[in-house]
């Protein structure tokens, strides 16, 4: 049972463009939306996370959408660069005891940048 | 470097041998998850440590699968009798219970090919 879609598999964008990843989730308990970016032969670092009591959060060039009602979030990379080119993952997971805990994640968008 | 530390990052082994990996997470860290990765999918949870306590283990943890945090610091996870389809790459996370927002620190993973 997949909790997190996510769409597209992989995403071509051209240098200073905008990429958009979106995710959809199932479990209504979920309260914590992390995106994580992985490169080659490396583990996945955190980029930026939402709650689910405010509908945007931005850091730098990252912003996160979130709509509670429609159970979905998405990724927004502004003005994308060349070395933005990697894998993204979105995850979802309850907060047990105040901190997070078992992160589910969406299957992952390979991102490539063109210069 | 102060971060989640793996090893080894690759490793072969035949079909029916024994492996073990270690993890070392951040140390002030109390929280310590071991995911699975396959190629072009995002992490599964397989299990986490709260110190010493193994509080959760995933389905995906079969009886081949063994997972010790002894003293609340490094952690090993051992798969006896390797299968062909345990080749993945297995991540090792942290993070700091207690604190909202804490967020999971990935290691660089350990490759696992199983000829």
């Amino acid at each position: 049972q997949q909790q997190v879609k996510q769409s597209p598999q992989s995403l071509i964008v051209q240098k200073g463009g905008i990429s958009i990843i979106n995710c959809a989730y199932e479990n209504t308990a979920f309260d914590y939306f992390p995106w994580y970016q992985q490169f080659p032969g490396k583990g996945p670092a955190l980029l930026i996370a939402i709650r689910p009591d405010v509908s945007e959060k931005k850091e730098g060039r990252f912003t996160i959408s979130f709509n509670k009602s429609a159970k979905q979030f998405s990724l927004h990379i502004m003005d994308s660069q060349p070395g933005d080119s990697a894998t993204y993952f979105c995850a979802a997971s309850r907060n047990y005891g105040g901190a997070t805990n078992k992160l589910i994640f969406g299957t992952g968008t390979l991102l490539a940048v063109q210069p | 470097d102060t971060g989640v530390s793996q090893d080894p990052r690759h490793k072969i082994t035949k079909r029916g041998q024994n492996v073990t990996f270690r993890c070392d997470p951040i140390s002030e860290h109390n929280r310590l998850y071991w995911y699975r990765q396959t190629l072009g999918q995002g992490p599964e949870f397989l299990t986490y440590f709260q110190n010493e306590a193994q509080l959760e283990k995933s389905r995906l943890l079969s009886d081949r699968f063994s997972a010790e945090r002894p003293k609340g610091s490094f952690s090993t996870l051992e798969i006896q009798r390797t299968e062909q389809g345990d080749s993945a790459m297995y991540l090792c996370a942290s993070s700091l219970g207690g604190l909202e927002d804490s967020p999971l620190h990935f290691g660089n993973g350990t490759r696992l090919t199983v000829t």
